[in-house]
């Protein structure tokens, strides 16, 4: 079936560099992005969306990206820090307007000292 | 600001019993999202309900239902438990379906032994 994908399982950066974290989708009808921050032994958490009539989207350090042409959508994080430590998820919301959410396989990010 | 409450936060059974998975959703949403997430895994949809009505399902065995009440709490109940019924279950809630943000509880950890 149609599915959202991570190119890595696991990210290591250096407190104060910047993250980059990528995501590959394979339905083109896919219209809404979500990524998620997911703690040891905790519930996904929102960081950010983006809807496809957008390229571009920030937050707070956060910035996500989506390039359609190529089915692919990123997560840069800013400075990034020992909390930032987590498992990464993307997330299309499918064409069936229902809300459910088609997950990726995670990123694991770590942040040295 | 209020989260989405789940209960119990861990649950231990035996192979063949019966669970039940309670969800109370952020207050003022109208739909509820269950997961299941397996260990290193992403989280699965299973089912969802808008106004205490079924809005979709995914890969949820026949062993399990859910309802969602006037309340808008929602419950999922698990019969005849295998042992790959051991996972995370995650409720989340949002205002309105597709293409709305969806904040996850804090999961309910079931094993099955």
């Amino acid at each position: 079936g149609e599915s959202v994908g991570l190119h890595l399982p696991t990210l290591s950066v250096q407190e104060g560099d910047n993250s980059i974290i990528n995501c590959a989708y394979s339905n083109s009808a896919s219209d809404y992005f979500i990524w998620y921050k997911q703690e040891s032994g905790k519930g996904p958490q929102f960081i950010i969306d983006i809807r496809s009539n957008m390229d571009k989207r920030q937050g707070q350090r956060v910035t996500v990206l989506l390039n359609k042409t190529v089915k692919h959508l990123s997560l840069q994080i800013a400075a990034t820090q020992p909390g930032d430590s987590a498992v990464y998820f993307c997330a299309e919301n499918g064409p069936s307007n229902t809300g459910k959410l088609i997950f990726g396989q995670g990123t694991t990010l770590q942040v040295k000292p | 600001a209020a989260g989405v409450i789940q209960s119990p936060r861990h649950l231990i059974k035996e192979k063949r019993e019966t669970a039940t998975l309670k969800c109370y959703p952020i207050p003022r949403h109208d739909t509820v999202y269950w997961y299941q997430q397996g260990p290193g895994q992403d989280p699965q949809f299973l089912i969802s309900f808008y106004e205490k009505m079924q809005s979709d399902k995914g890969s949820i065995p026949d062993r399990f239902s859910a309802q969602q009440f006037s309340d808008y709490h929602s419950e999922l109940n698990m019969s005849s438990l295998e042992l790959g019924d051991s996972a995370l279950y995650f409720c989340a809630s949002s205002l309105g379906t597709s293409r709305e943000t969806q904040y996850f509880g804090p999961g309910t950890r079931l094993l099955v032994l």
